[in-house]
């Protein structure tokens, strides 16, 4: 079985600050991991992956995110933070392996606000 | 490229009614994935189809169902509505059933009272 825990359902920083969010999960093989983002009225947006290759992942937008699996985190980061990116993010895992990659497991969720 | 397309973007139903929500996955992509997403939760895996056959199934009752066509599109039919199944469902396309990245659609607003 897999899981997600997003520390945090809400984290606020200022503009140019640092971001970070935290995700830790959970599963019995190795996993693929993914940070989404999600607009108001809007569907996701995939932001970055890890699928076994490099562990520090670079996305979209300029974030990035740190596979650490003695710590069984993928926490997200950005060095700066822009009023645009104010959203809900999502982290999520699926397992590897054959055709059964189909269920994302998803956390619960932090959304992201970021004031002048 | 088009993206992942869904329709309707809203719909109001009532308790009992049936409902059918319709999903056209991105160019050259033969899987789809249904999500149920809750006000204020994250996504809940409902189903996926590949090749046209369902290929693994969340933790849904039998009322929720699907199809997907010979092009790839997809739809998820819900019977018996209830008032908690009142969600933004998301369908997401991926390349292949091998493939661990999902694209997700715009949603679909159900209201059920």
């Amino acid at each position: 079985a897999q899981s997600v825990t997003q520390l945090g359902s809400h984290v606020s920083v200022s503009e140019g600050a640092l971001v970070l969010l935290r995700c830790n999960y959970s599963s019995s093989v190795p996993p693929y991991l993914f940070w989404y983002v999600q607009y108001p009225n809007q569907g996701l947006q995939l932001l970055l992956k890890y699928t076994s290759a490099a562990t520090l992942v670079k996305g979209i937008n300029g974030f990035e995110a740190e596979f650490k699996k003695s710590e069984t985190s993928f926490h997200l980061t950005k060095p700066s933070a822009h009023m645009s990116d104010a959203a809900e993010y999502f982290c999520a895992v699926s397992r590897g392996g054959g055709t059964s990659y189909g269920k994302l497991t998803f956390g619960q969720g932090t959304i992201l606000t970021v004031h002048p | 490229e088009t993206g992942v397309t869904q329709s309707p973007t809203h719909l109001i139903k009532t308790r009992g009614q049936q409902v059918t929500l319709r999903c056209s996955s991105q160019s050259g992509h033969n899987t789809v994935s249904w999500y149920q997403q809750a006000l204020g939760q994250g996504p809940q895996f409902i189903f996926q189809y590949y090749r046209e056959e369902e290929n693994g199934r969340g933790n849904f009752p039998p009322r929720f169902s699907g199809l997907q066509f010979p092009n790839y599109s997809s739809e998820l039919n819900v019977n018996a509505l209830e008032l908690d199944d009142s969600a933004l469902y998301l369908c997401a396309s991926s390349l292949r059933a091998d493939r661990p990245e999902q694209y997700f659609g715009p949603g679909t607003r159900l209201t059920v009272t």
